[in-house]
C-alpha cells in the first residue's frame, strides 16, 4: 500500500530557533499534500493544503509566515516551523494523496513530535 | 462551519461489539472515513464510505451512514484488546480536506 514518512519523528529544539519536518511519499506521486497539527487527547486540525509546485494554502488563524510549507517536488513536503516557541510543541502529521482516485484517499505519515524547550 | 461530534470514550469487554457514533454537518460531504490511531503512532484508514451508501461490511467493522440525520457508526464485532485505540470520524469537505472529529478513546478489557 501506499506509504508516507516524517523525519524527524521527534526533536527538540529551543526557543527561537527554526524546525524543519519532511514528508514524504515512498511509493506514488503527491499531487497534494496536507499538514496537520494534533494536540494531546485532541482532534487533528488542518494548517495548510499544498498543491505541488504552487504556494500552499492556509486555514484561518495558521500563521503562513510562522509555519512555511513547501511542496517543491511530487514525493516531498515540508514544514519549517519558525521562531520555535514553547506553544508550538505539537503532534505534526502530514498526509498525501496522490490525483484523483475514486477513494479520495489520504495517506498518513506518522507524525512528528516537536518539543520546544 | 464545518464539525464532527463523537463521544470521547467508549469501554467495552473483550468479545463484545463495540458501537461508536459520530455526527457531521456538511450534508455535502461525499465521503466519510474512520480512522484508528493507537498511541504514539499516525493514523491508520480503517473503512470509509461513500455518501450515496447506507452500509459497508468489511470483516469484523460495520459503518451505518444515516444521511437523513448527519449520523455515522462504526461497530466493531468480536472487539478484541489490540482494537484498543482512538477512533476518529472524519468527513471530507470540498473535496479536498479532511475535517475530523475529537476521536473516541476505545478500551477493551479482558
Amino acid at each position: 500500500g501506499a506509504v508516507v514518512s516524517q523525519h524527524p519523528s521527534w526533536v527538540i529544539c529551543k526557543s527561537g530557533t527554526s524546525v524543519k519536518i519532511e514528508c514524504r511519499s515512498l511509493d506514488f506521486q503527491a499531487t497534494t499534500m496536507f499538514w496537520y497539527r494534533q494536540f494531546p487527547k485532541q482532534s487533528l486540525m488542518l494548517m495548510a493544503t499544498s498543491n505541488e509546485g504552487s504556494k500552499a494554502t492556509y486555514e484561518q488563524g495558521v500563521e503562513k509566515d510562522k509555519f512555511l510549507i513547501n511542496h517543491a517536488s511530487l514525493t516531498l513536503s515540508t514544514l519549517t516551523v519558525t521562531s520555535a516557541h514553547p506553544e508550538d510543541s505539537s503532534f505534526y502529521i502530514c498526509s498525501a494523496r496522490g490525483g484523483s482516485g475514486p477513494t479520495y484517499e489520504q495517506y498518513f505519515g506518522p507524525g512528528t513530535r516537536l518539543t520546544v524547550t | 462551519g464545518e464539525d464532527v461530534e463523537q463521544s470521547l470514550f467508549l469501554s467495552v469487554r473483550e468479545g463484545d461489539s463495540s458501537v461508536i457514533n459520530c455526527t457531521y454537518t456538511d450534508s455535502s460531504s461525499t465521503y466519510l472515513y474512520w480512522y484508528k490511531q493507537e498511541p504514539g503512532a499516525g493514523l491508520q484508514l480503517l473503512t470509509y464510505i461513500f455518501s450515496n451508501m447506507d452500509m459497508k461490511q468489511d470483516q469484523r467493522l460495520t459503518v451505518l451512514l444515516n444521511k437523513k440525520d448527519k449520523h455515522l457508526s462504526l461497530r466493531i464485532a468480536d472487539t478484541q484488546t489490540g482494537d484498543s485505540a482512538i477512533y476518529f470520524c472524519a468527513e471530507m469537505v470540498q473535496e479536498v480536506a479532511l475535517i475530523f472529529g475529537k476521536g473516541t478513546t476505545l478500551s477493551v478489557s479482558s
